[in-house]
């Protein structure tokens, strides 16, 4: 069956950065794009950007660009997000979620990871 | 596109129908590939991550009961829910996906009554 399989919580200091892993199984990892999308306490859903599983190509939403990295390591099914220069405004619970033909339509979602920003 | 859900919070008890809306400010796409409109609604419980339900605006995604069902074209859409079970009261959000990069509404809270 389809697992995403996300690294655990962390909290981070202002200005710190942070790398959050997902691991996917259960499926073709390089047939589908990764995306990561965010939660703050409380609030909406809020797209971060995608990579290509695949080709390592990567987009991202216009307010994270130069700060966050997406990349993957194909020879262990794993995708990565870094967020730099963490603000308290990062904190959130951080989602890894497939998308086949880049529709931005998620069908499996992995299970979130809280990111704190405290000093 | 901006989607607005409604209402915020809907009360109801078990057994009782629930009906959520979602409007778009724009409408939302077609797909070239199967006509289908590119509007998805995800289910949230607390702690947990969105679970899609609906997509195409109205067809079922793997595993989803049959009291959940979608509707809507162009600009106004509706997730209805016949009759509401225990394990139903959540969050629920609307997406449409035809428009990099997907947008989501703020979401409707189904409660109990």
């Amino acid at each position: 069956q389809v697992q995403l399989v996300q690294s655990g919580a962390d909290v981070k200091k202002p200005g710190a950065s942070v790398k959050v892993s997902c691991k996917a199984s259960g499926y073709t990892f390089t047939a589908y794009y990764m995306h990561w999308v965010r939660q703050a306490p409380g609030q909406g859903l809020e797209w971060v950007g995608w990579i290509n599983s695949n080709s390592g190509d990567t987009n991202y939403a216009q307010k994270f660009q130069g700060r966050v990295t997406m990349t993957r390591d194909t020879s262990i099914n794993t995708a990565y997000m870094e967020v730099n220069n963490l603000r308290s405004d990062d904190t959130a619970v951080y989602y890894c979620t497939r998308d086949q033909w880049l529709r931005f339509l998620f069908d499996y979602w992995g299970q979130g990871t809280l990111v704190t920003v405290s000093s | 596109i901006v989607l607005t859900q409604s209402p915020g919070t809907l009360s109801l008890s078990p057994g009782e129908r629930a009906t959520l809306s979602c409007r778009a400010s724009q409408s939302v796409s077609i797909s070239r590939s199967d006509s289908s409109t590119q509007l998805a609604w995800y289910q949230q419980k607390p702690g947990q991550a969105p679970r899609l339900l609906i997509y195409g605006a109205s067809s079922r995604a793997t595993g989803i009961p049959d009291r959940f069902s979608g509707s809507g074209s162009g600009t106004d859409f509706t997730l209805t829910i016949s009759r509401l079970e225990p394990e139903d009261f959540a969050v629920y959000y609307c997406q449409q996906y035809g428009s990099s990069p997907g947008t989501f509404g703020q979401g409707t809270k189904v409660e109990i009554k």
